[in-house]
């Protein structure tokens, strides 16, 4: 069936390191895998995507990776920062023709200064 | 635009009573999705539309829930009736599927049922 699996479910960096969360999906005809960021409180964004014809996007900060043959992808995030503490979901976009997203649990990023 | 706009923000309502929630998606797009999340099971998708039509109610949890989209700028949410394991967050999310596949999240009706 459709499913997408996150991990970490939470994980605690120092300001500055870098964090990696990883997923994996189920449908080998996926095409698109969105990551979005929630702030307590508030409704989920979008920070960045990346689609099956490309392996790694960059947007400052921020990378995600692409492996196609395993079937997961990545969310890099280099130099946190403590407004980098969030929940960040990852999601992919299910074969069928509509834009149905499943996303993953969550991770819960602290950064401490 | 505004953005997705969800009402009411806050609903606080009693067991068994029926609660509404609105939703007004972003002009133009043309798909509406209703997720609801909770600690323990996350963010779900309950059921979502294509120019109107509902296309996948899977995630709708039980005949309890319905979902309506009148209109390409108005759908609702109905439970009926309410049970205290309905309390969630629950959102709603406009796309366009001609622009890149962006979902946008309304603010969001945080329900509590007691």
């Amino acid at each position: 069936g459709e499913n997408v699996e996150q991990h970490p479910s939470t994980l605690s960096v120092q300001e500055g390191d870098s964090a990696v969360i990883k997923c994996t999906y189920s449908d080998s005809a996926s095409n698109y895998f969105p990551w979005y960021k929630q702030e307590l409180g508030k409704r989920p964004q979008l920070i960045i995507d990346i689609r099956s014809n490309v392996g790694e996007k960059k947007d400052q900060r921020i990378a995600v990776t692409l492996n196609k043959t395993a079937k997961h992808f990545s969310l890099h995030i280099t130099e946190t920062q403590p407004e980098d503490s969030a929940v960040y979901f990852c999601a992919a976009r299910f074969s069928g023709g509509y834009n149905k997203l499943i996303f993953g649990a969550g991770t819960r990023l602290a950064v401490h200064p | 635009d505004a953005g997705v706009i969800q009402s009411p923000r806050h609903e606080v309502t009693e067991m068994g009573q029926e609660v509404t929630l609105r939703c007004k998606p972003i002009s133009g797009h043309d798909y509406l999705f209703w997720y609801r999340q909770t600690m323990m099971r996350g963010l779900e998708l309950l059921i979502y539309f294509n120019n109107n039509v509902p296309i996948d109610d899977s995630g709708m949890p039980e005949d309890r829930f319905s979902a309506k989209m009148p209109n390409a700028s108005f759908s609702t949410l109905k439970i009926q009736p309410s049970e205290p394991r309905d309390s969630a967050v629950y959102f709603c999310a406009s796309s366009f599927r001609l622009a890149d596949n962006e979902q946008f999240f309304g603010p969001g009706t945080r329900l509590t049922v007691l």
